[in-house]
């Protein structure tokens, strides 16, 4: 059965930093490119941030790109989401997760149990 | 961006109803749609990719259609457990853009 498990959600002030961890078990990790999309409380969802299965390429959204950065450790089984200089306006769950195949994301298959962040001073 | 727009915002139907609902691209996006339902604090779960795919485990009552930049999901024969905000997504493009969500009632 394949598994996301997220962990590293919070409760930060404005400016600072998180990172969110998410362990995939249950599937061939590197096999996989994930993705990370989050839902502000009470609203839609919003794409995040895609990488593919080996890491080589990786896809941010405008609102986040240049204080978010994906990785992934494939001999770890583990995707990971740096949020920094972080703002209000990102408060929302997180989820990660899978796409269908390694190196892009026609639909997300599996996903995660979601994380919160909530920034706030 | 690609914008997904979804119609009605919200409904309300009967167990035993046929309800459809709708998203509308911005432009084109051939059969790159998807659709996700989402129960109250649960994760989103596909129920329809490339615009009219079953997603293994999902319930036949649920189809998709369209292309283009038109789309439908239709369930039929509504059960309780239908009762969910559904969101259509594009995948031809990144950023991978969701609707804004129609919210299910079954009264």
């Amino acid at each position: 059965e394949v598994q996301l498990l997220e962990s590293g959600g919070g409760f930060v002030q404005p400016g600072e930093s998180l990172r969110l961890s998410c362990a995939g078990s249950g599937f061939t990790f590197s096999n996989f490119a994930m993705a990370w999309v989050r839902q502000a409380p009470g609203k839609g969802l919003e794409w995040v941030s895609g990488i593919t299965g080996d890491g080589g390429s990786t896809l941010y959204a405008d609102s986040v790109k240049g204080r978010f950065s994906i990785a992934r450790d494939n001999s770890k089984n583990t995707l990971y989401l740096q949020l920094n200089t972080l703002r209000a306006d990102d408060t929302a769950v997180y989820y990660c997760a899978r796409a269908p195949g390694s190196s892009g994301w026609p639909w997300i298959d599996s996903w995660g149990q979601g994380t919160l962040v909530s920034v706030s001073s | 961006d690609i914008q997904m727009t979804q119609s009605p915002s919200s409904l309300s139907a009967s167990v035993g109803d046929r309800v459809t609902l709708t998203c509308r691209a911005s432009q084109n996006i051939g059969h790159y749609l998807n659709w996700y339902q989402q129960t109250p604090g649960k994760a989103p779960k596909v129920l329809i990719y490339s615009a009219s795919s079953l997603q293994s485990g999902a319930p036949s009552r649920f189809s998709g259609s369209g292309s283009g930049t038109d789309f439908t999901l239709t369930i039929t024969r509504l059960q309780p457990e239908d009762s969910a905000t559904y969101y259509c997504q594009q995948s031809i493009t990144t950023p991978l853009t969701f609707g804004q969500g129609t919210r299910l009632e079954i009264k």
